[in-house]
C-alpha cells in the first residue's frame, strides 16, 4: 500500500503558458501533501504543504501566485505552474502522508518540466 | 532551522568495497529518519527508515544504518557494493512538524 501516482509524467510547454501537474494517492488517504523541485543534480527542496481543503503554506522564497496548489480531496492535490519560463523547468515531485503520527512520506514518481 | 548534513558529495568505490555514506542533522529533539535512493532517471525509493527501537536499522538491497543519538547521525552502510548501487543517496529527516528536510545528497560510482 500507500502509492502515490504523479500525471503527467513529463510535459513540454511554451513559454507563458500554464501546466498543471496532479498528485494522487491511490490506496489510502493523505491528510497532508507535500511538492517538492529537484533541479539536475541537486535535492529536493520542499516548495510548499498542503493539507485537504485549506491553503498550503509555501517556503519561503516560493511564489504561491506562479506556483499554485489545491488540495481538493484526500486522494488529490494538484500544482499549476502559472505562465511558465524556461527557468521554472525542472523535476516536479510530490508526497503524501497517512497522518498516522508517523511522519512518514511516500513519494510519487515525479514530474519533468520542460518550458521553451 | 534544522538541517541535515551529507559531507561526502561524490563518492566512487570499486565493486566489493564497503560502503558508508555520512548523514548528519542539527536538531535535537525528536525526530524520524530515512535513507532514499535514486537511480539515474529514476524516482525517489525508500531504502531504511528509523522511528524508534533499535538503533541500528536494517533495509533493502543489503544497506543498513545506524542511529547515533549523541551524534546526530544516521550513517548509511553496506558491506560490499555492487555495481548497480550506482545511484544518488539522500538522508532525509523529519520533524515534529511533519517538514521533510533533505540532505544534499551523494553521488555513488561503483566501478566494475
Amino acid at each position: 500500500g500507500a502509492v502515490v501516482s504523479q500525471h503527467p509524467s513529463w510535459v513540454i510547454c511554451k513559454s507563458g503558458t500554464s501546466v498543471k501537474i496532479e498528485c494522487r494517492s491511490l490506496d489510502f488517504q493523505a491528510t497532508t501533501m507535500f511538492w517538492y523541485r529537484q533541479f539536475p543534480k541537486q535535492s529536493l527542496m520542499l516548495m510548499a504543504t498542503s493539507n485537504e481543503g485549506s491553503k498550503a503554506t509555501y517556503e519561503q522564497g516560493v511564489e504561491k501566485d506562479k506556483f499554485l496548489i489545491n488540495h481538493a480531496s484526500l486522494t488529490l492535490s494538484t500544482l499549476t505552474v502559472t505562465s511558465a519560463h524556461p527557468e521554472d523547468s525542472s523535476f516536479y515531485i510530490c508526497s503524501a502522508t497517512r497522518g498516522s503520527g508517523r511522519y512518514e512520506q511516500f513519494f510519487g514518481p515525479g514530474t519533468r518540466l520542460t518550458v521553451l | 532551522a534544522q538541517s541535515v548534513s551529507q559531507h561526502n558529495h561524490h563518492v566512487i568505490l570499486s565493486e566489493a568495497a564497503s560502503l558508508e555514506l555520512g548523514c548528519n542533522y542539527s536538531y535535537g529533539g525528536t525526530v524520524n529518519l530515512f535513507w532514499y535512493v535514486q537511480y539515474p532517471g529514476q524516482h525517489l525509493q525508500l531504502l531504511l527508515k528509523y522511528f524508534s527501537g533499535d538503533p541500528l536499522v536494517k533495509g533493502i538491497k543489503g544497506f543498513e544504518a545506524e542511529f547515533i543519538k549523541s551524534k546526530f547521525s544516521f550513517n548509511l552502510r553496506k558491506p560490499s557494493v555492487q555495481w548497480s548501487d550506482t545511484a544518488e543517496y539522500f538522508c532525509a529527516v523529519t520533524y515534529n512538524n511533519n517538514d521533510m528536510r533533505f540532505g544534499a545528497g551523494t553521488r555513488l560510482t561503483v566501478k566494475p
